[in-house]
């Protein structure tokens, strides 16, 4: 089966760097994504990783390890528009994804 | 990428009603569909999986003869809660795999409904 865990809530300032960690266990990996939430709407993609390493798009970031299960999604020069709930997700060899329980990211001024 | 809608938005409905939400793509075929639901601050939970011209796969504890499913064509699937209640008041999204493999799940805007 598949476990993701990644923390519950996180605080941030605005323009600082926050970076949400995800840790995943699958019998099958085939990528790893992160989504973003906002209150009462749908998910939107973000990132996407299938081999190890650092994706860098604008101010988002998403790191993988494969051997270790982790990821992290780095988010630079917050804004207060970036509080909204970030999800894990993990593609396993069927093309079904497992999503973990989000993590709701607050930026105070 | 590809596109799924979803309608409507937002509904009210009277408890004891039926109302059924649709989830159509737009520019690609969907042979299968997956349908969540999300409680107030709360996770997505997985309620079923929609498959084209066969029966829906249902994730335990949910009633496939409260929530029905039908996917009757590779374009369009929908979600009728039958009898509702206030509990069923809830938001429902559904997702369809985007070909590309690059962005995981395409998902609808999502439903509000509200039974009162």
């Amino acid at each position: 089966g598949q476990n993701i865990d990644q923390p519950t809530e996180m605080t941030a300032t605005e323009g600082a760097i926050v970076q949400i960690n995800c840790t995943y266990q699958t019998s099958g990996f085939n990528g790893l994504f992160w989504y973003q939430q906002h209150a009462g709407e749908a998910p939107t993609f973000l990132s996407y990783n299938v081999l190890d390493g650092l994706e860098e798009k604008g101010r988002f970031s998403s790191f993988l390890s494969r051997s270790k299960g982790y990821s992290y999604l780095l988010l630079k020069e917050l804004q207060m528009k970036d509080s909204a709930s970030y999800l894990c997700a993990v593609r396993d060899l069927n093309n079904d994804m497992r999503f973990g329980a989000g993590t709701r990211l607050t930026v105070k001024p | 990428g590809a596109v799924v809608s979803q309608h409507p938005s937002w509904v009210i409905c009277k408890s004891g009603t039926s109302v059924k939400i649709e989830c159509r793509s737009l520019d690609f075929q969907a042979t299968t569909m997956f349908w969540y639901r999300q409680f107030p601050k709360q996770s997505l939970m997985l309620m079923a999986t929609s498959n084209e011209g066969s029966k829906a796969t249902y994730e335990q504890g949910v009633e496939k003869d409260k929530f029905l499913i039908n996917h009757a064509s590779l374009t369009l699937s929908t979600l009728t809660v039958t009898s509702a209640h206030p509990e069923d008041s809830s938001f429902y999204i559904c997702s369809a795999r985007d070909r590309s493999g690059v962005y995981g799940y395409t998902f609808g805007s999502g439903t509000r409904l509200t039974v009162v």
